[in-house]
């Protein structure tokens, strides 16, 4: 059974730093890209970050780029979040997905149930 | 950067047809993804690659996509079906994936 489990989330004060983690089990790690998407309190969906299966390739939205970055460790079968220079906007639930294929360009087929990310004062 | 423009809100009622659209430039030449998302739940994917429906989706799912226009079409509706409805695509010109602000499907 495929499972994705955020952790890391909670409240952090703007400019501040967080680390996002996602533990994933259940599928080869290496095989597949892993991404996160986010969504801010009653809107819609924001994809945010991609890495390939091998890690060679990674991808940001524009709204993230050069303040997040995205990592893995195979050994822990995990993905990273690592996110800087906070912003009230970045609040939102944070989530991890699987995406079906090696690298990004198609769709994500198992998500995680999110962990929640406050950026406040 | 590219753009999916959804209605905000559909309304159906039970066992009616409801059709949800997903604009874009040439949306027709991209590979659209549709994910359902329910209150307080993580989203799912109903349809990928434009019409193909994942194990576990009823049939009553169905996609379409030609040219500036991707379209979810949903089948004698149920009150289950109430939910968020959101397309995505890869825009392969700026290596970006994009999801289209969301459609609420509201089942009278």
């Amino acid at each position: 059974e495929v499972q994705l489990l955020e952790s890391g989330g909670g409240l952090v004060q703007p400019g501040g730093s967080l680390r996002l983690s996602c533990a994933a089990s259940g599928f080869t790690f290496t095989n597949y890209a892993k991404t996160w998407v986010r969504q801010a309190p009653g809107k819609g969906l924001e994809w945010v970050s991609t890495i390939s299966g091998s890690g060679g390739s990674t991808y940001y939205a524009d709204s993230v780029l050069g303040r997040f970055t995205i990592s893995r460790d195979n050994s822990k079968n995990t993905v990273y979040l690592q996110m800087n220079s906070l912003r009230a906007e970045d609040t939102a639930v944070y989530y991890c997905a699987k995406d079906v294929g090696e690298d990004s360009g198609s769709y994500l087929d198992y998500w995680g149930q999110g962990t929640q990310v406050t950026v406040s004062s | 950067s590219y753009v999916l423009t959804q209605p905000p809100s559909v309304s159906v009622a039970p066992g009616r047809t409801a059709r949800i659209t997903c604009g874009g430039n040439n949306i027709g030449s991209k590979s659209v993804h549709w994910y359902q998302q329910k209150p307080g739940q993580a989203p799912v994917v109903v349809i990928y690659y434009n019409s193909d429906r994942p194990s576990g989706i009823p049939e009553r799912f169905s996609g379409s996509n030609s040219g500036s226009t991707a379209t979810l079409t949903i089948s004698r509706v149920e009150a289950g079906d109430e939910a968020d409805y959101f397309c995505q695509v890869w825009d392969s010109s700026s290596y970006l994936r994009v999801f289209g602000g969301g459609t609420k499907l509201t089942v009278l």
